[in-house]
């Protein structure tokens, strides 16, 4: 059982708007920042955003992160179909004193 | 740029110890900014976060693995190491090193491509 809470899948069709949500506490998401990370099978993960919303050099504009109390979204616009893989949050954990992962979303484009 | 590349055994036996290093190229390990990480995923499952080593030797393991897990550095090399002792078929998983960035963030900017370990006999 992840300490992160995500949705085990999520799915859309070209072009349309998904967002994937990402639940903690008071401990981990309410006063760490939050990154996200895409990744594909047999691939290294990338980071796709990182401190609840900035985007790493090279990452299109069509991904979009915020943060809200305990929770926190990774939206993705214009959805395509390269789009689709695995999608992690992370964050620091004040409790266990290092840093945590959601269960991950796979995002399917129909 | 920076990259990882991790190597090691890729089948070990139950009750033996992993082991597997990390080679750093295009940057050193010797850098108070980062913490070089160690990082899992059994098939079918999720990231789960093993340990991390400061440049200095300070190490911080995941509690669930603490008892079995020792992150070592070397800077001579610019690789950093990761033994996981008395493993079962629960520690078959992608093993990925990494690059941690600030003090208390899980913010992992450079990633190996990752090696499949398998448990069994």
């Amino acid at each position: 059982q992840s300490v992160l809470t995500q949705p085990p899948s999520a799915s859309g069709t070209p072009g349309q708007r998904v967002t994937i949500s990402c639940s903690g506490s008071s401990s981990n998401i309410e006063n760490n920042p939050v990154n996200w990370y895409q990744h594909l099978p047999g691939t290294a993960p990338k980071l796709l955003i990182y401190s609840n919303n900035q985007r790493p050099s090279g990452v299109p504009d069509r991904f979009s992160g915020s943060k809200s109390g305990t929770s926190a979204s990774l939206a993705i616009s214009g959805l395509q179909s390269e789009d689709e893989a695995d999608y992690y949050c992370a964050t620091w954990d004040d409790s266990l004193n290092g840093p945590v992962f959601g269960g991950g979303t796979k995002l399917a484009v129909l | 740029q920076v990259q990882l590349q991790e190597s090691g055994p890729g089948l070990v036996k139950p009750s033996e110890t992993l082991s597997l290093t990390c080679t750093v190229s295009g940057g050193s390990v010797n850098n108070n900014n980062y913490y070089w990480s160690w990082i899992r995923q059994p098939p079918g499952k999720g990231l789960e976060w093993i340990g991390y080593i400061y440049y200095s030797g300070t190490t911080n393991y995941n509690p669930s693995l603490k008892s079995r897990v020792t992150i070592s550095v070397d800077t001579s090399k610019n690789q950093f190491s990761l033994k996981l002792s008395s493993v079962t078929a629960a520690d078959t998983a992608v093993y990925y090193c990494a690059r941690r960035s600030g003090s208390f963030s899980g913010l992992f900017d450079y990633w190996g491509q990752g090696t499949l370990v398998t448990v069994s006999s």
